[in-house]
């Protein structure tokens, strides 16, 4: 049972443009909602995260956009650049079931100079 | 110079062989956790724990075991009870009742 849906599986920017990339989730109990970025041979960092009490959180030319009625969260890169290419995850946890994230499919971005 | 170290960075494994995959961190973090990642694929946990002397199965736990004898250091061996070995293997650590991971750059594991 995949709880954390994300797409798209890959994209393609041009430098300057904006990624845009989209999870779901199934779990009403999840409380925190993070990002990582991972690139190649390397482990997954995090990038950004937020939690379901705001709708919206900035950092940098990061954004995550949050909508609780919705079960959803996206992750929006304003101004992307060749050096944020990588694979980015969504993740979610329930702190009462122990802190363990639950992590989307990966999304592949490739921005193009 | 704090972090997860992972070793090794490559190993392969005969058909019938057990190997380990070695986890230490100096973030003097209780949790620690093995995350499984197939290609294009996100990140399965197989095991976690804690605390020392205290493990959990994750989603993925049948054909792995695990030890944590050390708050420093988590194990993983990869047994020949799981026939489809072949992935990246992530751990990472945090701190007692936070969310945030921090991880290792990973092994990759292949079968010869």
């Amino acid at each position: 049972q995949q709880q954390v849906k994300q797409s798209p599986q890959s994209l393609i920017v041009q430098k300057g443009g904006i990624s845009i990339i989209n999870c779901a989730y199934e779990n009403t109990a999840f409380d925190y909602f993070p990002w990582y970025q991972q690139f190649p041979g390397k482990g997954p960092a995090l990038l950004i995260a937020i939690r379901p009490d705001v709708s919206e959180k900035k950092e940098g030319r990061f954004t995550i956009s949050f909508n609780k009625s919705a079960k959803q969260f996206s992750l929006h890169i304003m101004d992307s650049q060749p050096g944020d290419s990588a694979t980015y995850f969504c993740a979610a946890s329930d702190k009462a079931a122990g802190n363990k994230l639950t992590f989307g499919g990966g999304t592949r971005v490739l921005v193009k100079p | 110079d704090g972090g997860i170290t992972q070793s090794p960075k490559y190993l392969f494994r005969k058909e019938g062989q057990n190997v380990t995959l070695s986890c230490e961190q100096n973030l003097n973090h209780d949790a620690m956790y093995w995350y499984r990642q197939d290609p294009g694929q996100g990140l399965r946990l197989i095991y976690y724990s804690q605390i020392v002397n205290d493990f959990q199965k994750g989603d993925i736990a049948e054909g792995y075991s695990v030890s944590r004898e050390k708050k420093e250091s988590f194990p993983l061996t990869v047994t020949s009870a799981q026939k489809n070995p072949t992935a990246f293997y992530l751990c990472a650590s945090s701190k007692r009742e936070d969310e945030k991971l921090f991880f290792g750059s990973g092994t990759q594991l292949s079968v010869l």
